[in-house]
């Protein structure tokens, strides 16, 4: 079974500086996908960026990038330029493309300080 | 596009009452899942539905939650007795292939 790991209950960064949020799975499988998603107060389940296992490059949405290591089986988040809307508990998830399924890290709830 | 619509948005309930929670995936969406997040804990998968039929309920408490997807659409979730450790949000989400998953706002549930 695929697992994933967010070593990093807490990070708190200062505004407009960047912060990094670590990842790390366990899978067998060759093909698959790797998201993180950001869930603020609200509940809502918000897509920041993704990254298919067979591309090497990695994603970059605006100022979210990932740094994405598939010997090492690590996907971590780099925020750039934090703002204070970027607070929020962010989760790392992996689908693969058995059945599709996103298994979640355990979360890391991030705090920016104005 | 509308997104996934979920129903109600927050619930208390007794505990050995019956519950139950609707969800409307976006349209075109022929996978939908349940998942169950409780408190400071990432989001567990209940169970997947394509189309009408069940793909993985392997974590679904079958003794006391069921679900079901009539005409491979419209979904509903119900916990019959509830306990407390069901409380927790109830995320519905959907997607289309292996395209991204979208999620709606989650019922929360509070069992007393």
């Amino acid at each position: 079974a695929q697992t994933v790991t967010q070593s990093q209950p807490e990070m708190s960064v200062q505004e407009a500086e960047t912060v990094t949020l670590s990842c790390t799975y366990d899978t067998s499988e060759s093909d698959y996908y790797l998201f993180w998603y950001k869930q603020p107060p609200s509940r809502q389940m918000i897509l920041v960026i993704r990254q298919e296992a067979y591309k090497q490059q990695n994603a970059t949405e605006n100022r979210f990038s990932v740094n994405f290591q598939k010997a090492a089986k690590s996907f971590s988040l780099k925020i750039s330029d934090s703002q204070l809307g970027d607070a929020a508990m962010y989760f790392c998830a992996y689908r693969g493309t058995s059945y599709g399924k996103l298994t979640f890290g355990q979360g890391t709830i991030l705090t920016v300080h104005p | 596009e509308a997104g996934v619509a979920q129903s109600p948005r927050y619930k208390i309930i007794e505990k050995r009452q019956s519950v139950a929670f609707w969800c409307n995936p976006i349209s075109g969406h022929a996978t939908l899942y349940w998942y169950q997040q409780i408190l400071g804990q990432g989001p567990k998968l209940l169970i997947q539905f394509q189309n009408n039929g069940v793909v993985d309920d392997s974590q679904l408490p079958k003794d006391r939650f069921s679900a079901e997807r009539l005409k491979g659409v419209d979904s509903t979730l119900k916990i019959q007795p509830a306990k407390l450790e069901d409380s927790a949000v109830y995320l519905c989400a959907s997607s289309f292939g292996w395209d991204v998953i979208f999620f709606g706002q989650g019922t929360r549930l509070t069992v007393v």
